[in-house]
């Protein structure tokens, strides 16, 4: 079945860097979207992307929805502590209803 | 306008019990998802509810059940639990048009099973 890769699985950086990391699958996708969780809360929408090579930015968040529609990239910007978390890619298939596969997720932290 | 409110937040039961959690979707959210997570195996897809009617399902055993409400409010039912099935519950709504962009997901219940 389809399944989503993401890399890295967990990045350390220092505040200020940017960051970058990506989402793939052997599967096509409909819509990749980037959610953020923080501890002990449920995930939040960053970003959604509906077209192959689709570009779209949401503050410092910048995505990309891959040209072969099975992988996605997400990146941060000058990076600050709040950034912290898992950032977690879903994939979305239209089929009779909204199929949404989720990735591993990619554990954040930042260093002051 | 209010959240996804999941209740309880935190549930600790025993082996061989059942539990059930809720879930009150965002008022005029008609779509309610359901969700595991477990640090090894990620957000596992447990089903979907619209208009009360059951409209996926994911790879869980039939020990997992759900339900939803007229009202949209859902819950869902684990019998017999195993130890297993210690994990982060999370429901999420959606307007059904929007689909899964337009998830607003709760905070979880955290049940763990001793």
């Amino acid at each position: 079945g389809q399944q989503l890769n993401q890399s890295p699985q967990s990045m350390f950086i220092q505040e200020g860097e940017d960051v970058s990391m990506n989402c793939t699958s052997s599967s096509i996708f409909n819509t990749w979207l980037w959610y953020k969780q923080d501890p002990g809360e449920g995930p939040v929408l960053l970003i959604a992307l509906y077209k192959a090579g689709e570009l779209t930015s949401n503050g410092r968040l910048t995505a990309q929805f891959g040209i072969t529609r099975k992988d996605s990239f997400l990146n941060i910007s000058a990076s600050i502590p709040s950034d912290v978390g898992i950032y977690f890619c879903a994939g979305g298939l239209k089929t009779s209803y909204d199929k949404v596969i989720f990735g591993p997720g990619t554990s954040l932290s930042v260093i002051p | 306008k209010a959240g996804v409110t999941q209740t309880p937040r935190y549930l600790i039961k025993t082996r061989g019990q059942q539990v059930t959690l809720s879930c009150s979707p965002i008022s005029g959210h008609r779509s309610v998802s359901w969700y595991q997570q477990t640090p090894g195996q990620g957000l596992q897809f447990l089903f979907e509810y619209f208009s009360e009617t059951q409209r996926n399902k994911g790879n869980f055993p039939g020990r997992f059940s759900g339900r939803q409400f007229s009202n949209s409010r859902s819950e869902m039912n684990v019998s017999t639990l195993e130890l297993g099935d210690s994990a982060l519950y999370l429901c999420a709504s959606s307007l059904a048009r929007e689909g899964a962009a337009g998830y607003t997901f709760g905070s979880g219940t955290r049940l763990t099973v001793v």
